[in-house]
């Protein structure tokens, strides 16, 4: 069946320097992801939204500078934090929608996500 | 525009007795809904969804849920918690005509006591 995995699972880093999340789907063409955050205790807020070979569109209060999101292919997309700070911890969570190999229907997959800590 | 209001940010629960996480929404068309757990530190499981089928939608876990149009609820129930149940769970909403944009409510925990 299909699955959507997140690369790393958790990363830390220094502020100031970049970091690159991976979301890659398997038997999935993720036509369509969407990129969310999730402060602890707290719900999951969407970034923003990426549609294969577009560029994303951006939820108001989401520097798109900052936050770079590439989806180039229909089983990848990856997002930057671009010079990191403390306040950009967070769990970053990506969610693929697209065709299954084995179904015709539009499905949903969440990936496991990724706990990002900035020091 | 769509939006979901978990009543409840804390449930607490004795094993054995039943679960009630409450859950209503807005939206300006037919909507379908989720309710998804998320245990700590861990990804979102999808526990269950209505599509405009069958007003009462039964999950894993032994989870379910009705919908109310009247009421424009969607509480999820389980007859008899377990402790494994102990988590995060989160009411969400999708209008059709969004690109599947989910609407997340600001969740709820259960904690399941012995």
């Amino acid at each position: 069946g299909a699955v959507v995995s997140q690369h790393p699972s958790w990363v830390i880093c220094k502020s100031g320097t970049s970091v690159k999340i991976e979301c890659r789907s398997l038997d999935f063409q993720a036509t369509t992801m969407f990129w969310y955050r999730q402060f602890p205790k707290q719900s999951l807020m969407l970034m923003a939204t990426s549609n294969e070979g577009s560029k994303a569109t951006y939820e108001q209060g989401v520097e798109k500078d900052k936050f770079l999101i590439n989806h180039a292919s229909l089983t990848l997309s990856t997002l930057t934090v671009t010079s990191a700070h403390p306040e950009d911890s967070s769990f970053y969570i990506c969610r693929a929608v697209g065709l299954a190999s084995d179904s015709p229907k539009t499905e949903q997959y969440f990936g496991p996500g990724t706990r990002l800590t900035v020091t | 525009a769509q939006s979901v209001t978990q009543l409840d940010s804390h449930v607490s629960v004795s094993e054995g007795t039943p679960v009630l996480l409450r859950c209503n929404y807005s939206s300006s068309y037919s909507p379908s809904l989720f309710w998804y757990v998320q245990h700590p530190n861990k990804g979102l499981q999808l526990l269950l969804k209505y599509t405009s089928a069958a007003t009462l939608v039964k999950g894993i876990n032994g989870f379910e849920a009705e919908f109310k149009k009247s009421e424009t609820s969607f509480h999820l129930t389980k007859p008899s918690a377990h402790m494994s149940d102990a988590a995060e769970y989160f009411c969400v909403v999708s209008d059709p005509g969004t690109a599947s944009k989910l609407t997340f409510g600001t969740g709820t925990r259960l904690q399941v006591t012995l």
